[in-house]
């Protein structure tokens, strides 16, 4: 069974610019969670998706958002980006909402801030 | 809110050596617990977990973990380590109550280095 797949691996981008990620869960997960991950503030998570309906959102400006299809697929998008904003941002992904549910998370995607 | 402890940024461990990681929580009521390992350039992948049963939990590539409530800790083991478990180590709680309300909470990890 594949897992958890996020492309690109490396993204490039400049301050204003915005951004779009994108994850394909193991087939038959359903929840898509995103997490970010850097050096300072280790991993945070940034919000939970289910039945393409937005479940939880950690504590994030409102530059960050995302989406669910109809297919579990997920995206994440960034605009306006800030320096701050280069980090490794990870997909994980779930069977189903809860906390019970074990969490399987892609190799991220690495995106830089010029 | 709940937090995670990882009170080590680095242990190193000689090949063979035995390993215990440490991870305290604080949360108001037993959280579910994880342990997930980060190679570099890779993401995380999961350990193991306690949900509720036995306190002592086994994992994957000869990692255990014990739950003592009373110390609000789910440290880590292995007996006798390998130059592979050279690894970032992050220790992981979420609510048990309420369902995946703000998904897991992290610790800032363990850096585990191997030495030969």
């Amino acid at each position: 069974k594949a897992g958890v797949t996020q492309t690109p691996r490396y993204l490039i981008k400049t301050r204003g610019q915005q951004v779009t990620l994108s994850c394909s869960p193991i087939s038959g997960h359903r929840s898509v969670s995103w997490y970010q991950q850097t050096p300072g503030q280790g991993l945070q998570f940034l919000f939970e998706y289910f039945s393409e309906t937005q479940r939880n959102k950690g504590n994030f400006p409102g530059r960050f958002s995302g989406r669910q299809f109809s297919n579990s697929r997920s995206e994440m998008n960034v605009s306006t980006l800030e320096l701050g904003d280069s980090a490794l941002y990870l997909c994980a992904s779930s069977l189903s909402p809860g906390g019970n549910q074990p969490q399987h998370f892609g190799d991220g995607t690495r995106l830089s801030i010029l | 809110a709940q937090s995670v402890t990882q009170p080590d940024i680095h242990i190193t461990v000689s090949e063979g050596a035995s390993l215990e990681l440490r991870c305290n929580y604080s949360y108001g009521a037993t959280p579910y617990l994880f342990w997930y390992v980060q190679s570099p350039g890779q993401g995380l992948q999961l350990l193991l977990k306690y949900f509720s049963g036995d306190t002592l939990v086994q994992g994957i590539k000869g990692f255990e973990a014990e739950f003592k409530r009373s110390q609000s800790s789910f440290n880590l083991r292995k007996p006798s380590v390998h130059w592979s478990d050279a690894a970032e180590y992050f220790c992981a709680v979420a609510k048990r109550v309420g369902g995946g309300a703000d998904g897991l909470t992290f610790g800032k990890g363990t850096h585990l280095i191997i030495q030969p």
